[in-house]
């Protein structure tokens, strides 16, 4: 079945530690994206790619970095530098333009 | 600047019963797409429905279905014969065919389905 892989579903990031959280799709779609879920929050996004190589800043991109070297794969780095990180990370990909957006898991992230 | 504002931050219905929630935006262009997508306790964002902007009819799924007002910018969700696993947040969003592929998602309402 065609879908959108997050993994690990929980992650522990010690201080000054770098985390990366995995998002593999096997849709075919152009365009991927990660957001960043807090409670009582809507979804906010981080950073977005429209096509391999290439990717833009969301709203909240500081702290966080990313690549997309092939089509399925758009992995996101938690860096030191994101002092607040324990969140819930949800990617998403969708194929077109006007078409919805098609979402992981999700991985929740929290300090140790 | 584009804003999706849901007005409801908590609602409950009995099952069986009808509810709406919520949603308007605010946008300057004339052609988006509109979405609400419900995410569950099991944290899952799942595509409940989808309107096309330039439709004028209303899209409805099932139990589910819209009241669109694009001069009010105004797409409320209906629930019609509530049931125990409607229980989830509703977030409403729309996007653009002009801007790069972004997504604009408003705060979400909680919905519980009373039994």
């Amino acid at each position: 079945d065609g879908g959108i892989t997050q993994s690990p579903k929980y992650l522990f990031r010690k201080e000054g530690q770098n985390v990366t959280l995995s998002c593999e799709q096997n849709l075919n779609h152009d365009a991927m994206y990660w957001y960043r879920q807090d409670p009582g929050q809507g979804l906010r996004l981080i950073y977005y790619s429209q096509i391999v190589n290439d990717f833009q800043k969301g709203d909240i991109a500081e702290g966080y970095s990313v690549s997309r070297e092939k089509k399925e794969s758009f992995p996101l780095t938690v860096t030191s530098a994101q002092k607040n990180p324990t969140a819930f990370y949800l990617c998403a990909s969708r194929w077109g333009i006007g078409q919805p957006q098609h979402f992981g898991d999700g991985t929740r992230l929290s300090i140790l | 600047a584009q804003t999706v504002t849901q007005s409801q931050p908590e609602m409950s219905v009995q099952e069986a019963e009808t509810v709406t929630l919520s949603c308007t935006y605010d946008t300057s262009e004339n052609n988006y797409y509109l979405f609400w997508y419900k995410q569950p306790p099991s944290r899952q964002m799942i595509l409940v429905i989808r309107q096309e902007a330039y439709k004028q009819q209303n899209a409805t799924e099932n139990r589910f279905s819209v009241n669109f007002q694009k001069a009010a910018k105004s797409f409320s969700l209906k629930i019609s014969d509530s049931q125990l696993g409607d229980t989830a947040m509703y977030f409403c969003a729309f996007t653009l065919p002009n801007t790069g592929n972004q997504f604009y998602f408003g705060t979400g309402t909680s919905l519980t389905v009373i039994p």
